[in-house]
């Protein structure tokens, strides 16, 4: 069974751009959240998606938005890239209590 | 205040030494999950806890609920043991598992 995957794996984006981020579930799982872990601030929760639709967000402006697929992948989009959104971007999907993690996209903006 | 607070915030210690992190926390929880963290970003579940005690190997996590509490030991800790060690609680109430954050310990273990 393949683990939650995340792509791409580093995005380099300047000021004012668009980043779309991805991630696929554990199969068979409905739940996917997203957290970002910028340094020094640890990991925040950013937003939950279930069965296709947003069910929570965390304290994150509205320019951070995403959407979860029929098949239960997800997108995480951050408009109007400011610098301190640089950080590790995690999803994950939770079974049986524990969360499993995807490897991350580590966003950079210029 | 952080919800979560964990100590020490960077802890260094030698090979074969018994190692301690603190977690606590100020709100009520159904779950407590302490992850690790290696360089490059990948995270990984240790335990997640409600009450007592459980031990994976070297692995031993506590919790004492009524203290808002928990601590992780690593017996006889090994170079590559070290990485950011994760606290992380499910509030209690609400059907969704999301998980609050403590700052992380870095833990390095010389040889």
């Amino acid at each position: 069974e393949a683990g939650v995957t995340q792509s791409p794996t580093h995005l380099i984006k300047t000021r004012g751009q668009q980043a779309t981020l991805r991630c696929s579930p554990i199969s068979g799982h409905t739940s996917v959240y997203w957290y970002q872990q910028a340094l020094g601030l640890g990991l925040q929760f950013l937003l939950w998606y279930d069965e296709g639709e947003e069910r929570n967000r965390g304290n994150f402006p509205p320019r951070f938005s995403g959407r979860q697929f029929p098949n239960y992948s997800s997108e995480l989009n951050v408009n109007a890239l400011e610098l301190e959104d640089s950080a590790l971007y995690l999803c994950a999907s939770p079974l049986m209590h524990t969360q499993y993690f995807g490897p991350g996209t580590r966003l950079t903006v210029l | 205040k952080n919800e979560v607070e964990q100590s020490p915030q960077n802890l260094t210690a030698q090979e074969g030494e018994f190692i301690t992190i603190n977690c606590s926390y100020s709100v009520g929880i159904s779950a407590l999950h302490w992850l690790q963290q290696h360089p490059g970003g990948g995270i990984v579940s240790l335990f997640m806890l409600s009450s007592g005690k459980k031990k994976h190997g070297r692995l031993i996590a506590t919790i004492n609920i009524q203290e808002k509490h928990s601590s992780l030991h690593i017996t006889a800790s090994h170079p590559r043991d070290s990485a950011v060690y994760i606290c992380a609680v499910r509030r209690s109430g609400g059907s969704n598992y999301k998980l609050t954050f403590g700052k992380g310990t870095l833990l390095t273990v010389n040889p």
